[in-house]
């Protein structure tokens, strides 16, 4: 079973559309859980940490049930910068290594 | 902005032979990490580095690897008679070291590594 699963897409939307990505891990002893950004051949980059309570960061919210092991993504107004891969991202509680999933594909079209 | 620099960004090497890649993690951190992406798959962890010793490791992170930091600022990996497989982009990162894990991990932009 994979340690982190996401639909890989691609999501096509056009701007200004709302999406929502989800993610499941498997290791209920996961602890920290992230969303990165990657661009095409690029680095990841952190877009938020993902906190029990949920969280927002402007045009973005992150939800985490624990129960079920699952993390969500929302965005909100979404503009063609917003296209690119995002990655869930969880850290297991013993170490501080980044478990990537594979990643969801989103285009934003005008 | 500090930030991770990496070199090369791309290196070709001949399938057998050695290679080293080299990364300057941001300054104040001290925890120091490599990461590989084969095209068209996840990024997957190979190694955590704190203290001058291997804190972590994944199952890929076999005895073809291995990572030093020379010197105040460098950290390298190292991969011994390269193999096809090895082909993929290299990311390092670094992260403070605080007593939360929800410390963000700063990547730099990669080394591509083709092997022939």
């Amino acid at each position: 079973r994979k340690e982190v699963e996401q639909d890989p897409g691609p999501f096509n939307v056009p701007e200004g559309a709302t999406v929502a990505f989800n993610c499941t891990y498997s290791n209920s002893a996961s602890q920290s859980f992230f969303w990165y950004r990657q661009d095409c051949r690029k680095e990841p980059k952190l877009l938020m940490s993902v906190y029990s309570s949920g969280n927002e960061d402007g045009r973005f919210t992150a939800q985490l049930n624990r129960a079920s092991q699952y993390i969500s993504l929302l965005i909100r107004d979404s503009k063609l910068s917003d296209s690119a891969t995002y990655l869930c991202v969880v850290i297991h509680q013993a170490g501080t290594a980044l478990i990537f999933g594979k990643g969801t594909t989103l285009s934003v079209s005008s | 902005e500090p930030e991770v620099t990496q070199t090369p960004s791309h290196q070709v090497t001949q399938m057998g032979q050695e290679v080293i890649l080299r990364c300057v993690p941001i300054s104040n951190h001290l925890y120091f990490y490599w990461y590989r992406q084969i095209l068209g798959q996840k990024v997957e962890f190979l190694v955590s580095f704190y203290n001058n010793e291997i804190s972590e490791k994944s199952e890929i992170f076999d005895d073809q690897f291995s990572v030093e930091r020379p010197d105040g600022s460098n950290f390298t990996l190292k991969i011994r008679s390269t193999k096809l497989e090895d082909s993929a982009m290299y990311f390092c990162a670094s992260r403070e070291v605080k007593k939360t894990q929800n410390q963000p991990q700063h990547f730099g932009d990669g080394t591509r590594l083709s092997i022939l």
